[in-house]
């Protein structure tokens, strides 16, 4: 479990603050992702990067702003959030886009 | 575009019984990737079983085996002697197999949530 790491693990955060998810990767992969997952509905993609390059924007969005400085590390940015972005949010990586993912622990996000 | 549909939001089984669930999906691609995912409560979702639709085989790890069938479009898991530590909730995922990016995205169900019986 300690392949993908990410924290925090819980934030509760006001609509109005500016809060930062983090995600780390120590599994020497290129590719990195967001998802988000709410209760009864199928996990979303948010953002892949591939070479820290953005590779996709899944209709995110401009609220969450992803950022991926190197290949290891991968944050979203979040400002203005809604109550309706509470959920949990999954980073993953793979050694590259066509190979499997490997999921962090996830960091559950309540907007108040 | 891909879709994905678990229909057992819930499933309960008896600790060293067998149990399988469901998983469909729909695709006018002739190859592509299917996998189970597990998801323990408070836990990171790791991958359980992936089988590539080219190949005719199923997929067997350990206690946990699928029945794939293509012209169906029907990717069931089969876990067998259950134990505790199966509970879970475990997604059912699709993925095409092309190109980078968008084409490789992880298509997710919405998940069964397996309890397991002591």
């Amino acid at each position: 479990e300690t392949g993908v790491t990410q924290t925090p693990r819980h934030l509760v955060m006001g609509m109005t603050n500016k809060k930062s998810l983090k995600c780390e990767q120590h599994l020497g992969h290129n590719a990195m992702y967001w998802y988000k997952q709410s209760a009864k509905k199928p996990l979303e993609l948010m953002f892949v990067y591939s070479l820290e390059e953005r590779v996709e924007n899944n209709s995110v969005p401009s609220r969450f702003s992803p950022e991926c400085p190197n290949s290891s590390h991968l944050f979203l940015h979040l400002h203005t959030l809604q109550p309706e972005d509470s959920a949990l949010y999954l980073c993953a990586s793979s050694q590259d886009v066509a190979r499997e993912q490997f999921f962090g622990p996830g960091t559950r996000l309540t907007v108040l | 575009a891909q879709t994905v549909t678990q229909s057992q939001p819930e499933m309960s089984v008896q600790e060293a019984e067998t149990v399988t669930l469901s998983c469909t999906y729909d695709t006018s691609e002739s190859d592509y990737y299917l996998f189970w995912y597990k998801q323990p409560p408070s836990r990171q979702m790791i991958l359980v079983i992936r089988q590539e639709a080219y190949k005719q085989q199923n997929a067997t790890e350990n206690r946990f085996s699928v029945n794939f069938q293509k012209a169906a479009k029907s990717f069931s898991l089969k876990i067998s002697d259950s134990q505790l530590g199966d509970a879970a909730m475990y997604f059912c995922a699709y993925r095409s197999p092309y190109g980078g990016g968008a084409t490789n995205k992880l298509i997710f169900g919405t998940g069964t949530l397996l309890a397991v019986q002591p």
